[in-house]
């Protein structure tokens, strides 16, 4: 079965402070994309870090970055310098080529973040 | 518009009605997905179009679901005969490359 789990339904982090969220996925593809998605409360899901499963450095964007360990099927946000704004739901995801050709893309449940200033 | 779009942003439908639900995707994007997200969830895939065609339909939950875009543009979800279990948020996402997708707001459901 094709699966994302996020095992944490909410962390919180004080402003200026680093937080890891954590994401596992179970695929037997061999090359897939990883993802991390902002959803910010009653706004639309935003792309916040894309990982190719090919590449093994790690992505990173800004404040925002990720540790992937490909053997373990893991996939993990790290976000430094938290700001206020960072507050959202956080999903992860992985895309897949299905056996018809076609592109899927499975999403965890989400950890819900809250920053406290 | 610069992104995408979709309409109604909120609906209320009795249980047995029916709805049609709006997408306008980006301007271009060759491909578009429609996700439904209920309550506290993840967006769960329904359905895939490439251009015109309707290439992944395999996460339509029912024959009640029904998703078309004729022209390879503006996309319609259409539920028939509501129930209560169909409420949720419908996300709609369109794509020029393959790993990159550009949400819509969302429409949200409530069957009463």
């Amino acid at each position: 079965a094709q699966t994302v789990t996020q095992s944490q339904p909410e962390m919180s982090v004080q402003e200026a402070e680093t937080v890891t969220l954590s994401c596992t996925y179970d695929t037997s593809e061999s090359d897939y994309y990883l993802f991390w998605y902002k959803q910010p409360p009653s706004r639309q899901m935003i792309l916040v870090i894309r990982q190719e499963a090919y590449k093994q450095q790690n992505a990173t964007e800004n404040r925002f970055s990720v540790n992937f360990q490909k053997a373990a099927k893991s996939f993990s946000l790290k976000i430094s310098d938290s700001q206020l704004g960072d507050a959202a739901m956080y999903f992860c995801a992985y895309r897949i080529i299905t056996t018809s050709g076609t592109y899927k893309y499975i999403f965890g449940t989400g950890t819900r973040l809250k920053v406290l200033a | 518009g610069a992104g995408v779009s979709q309409s109604p942003r909120y609906k209320v439908a009795k249980r047995g009605q029916d709805v049609a639900l709006r997408c306008d995707p980006i301007s271009g994007h060759v491909s578009l997905f429609w996700y439904q997200q209920a309550l506290g969830q993840g967006p769960e895939f329904l359905t895939y179009f490439q251009n015109e065609a309707q290439l992944d339909k395999s996460g339509l939950p029912s024959d009640r679901f029904f998703a078309e875009r004729p022209e390879g543009s503006v996309s319609t979800l259409k539920i028939q005969r509501t129930q209560q279990e169909d409420s949720a948020v419908y996300l709609c996402a369109s794509s020029i490359r393959t790993y990159e997708q550009y949400f819509g707001p969302g429409t949200r459901l409530t069957v009463t």
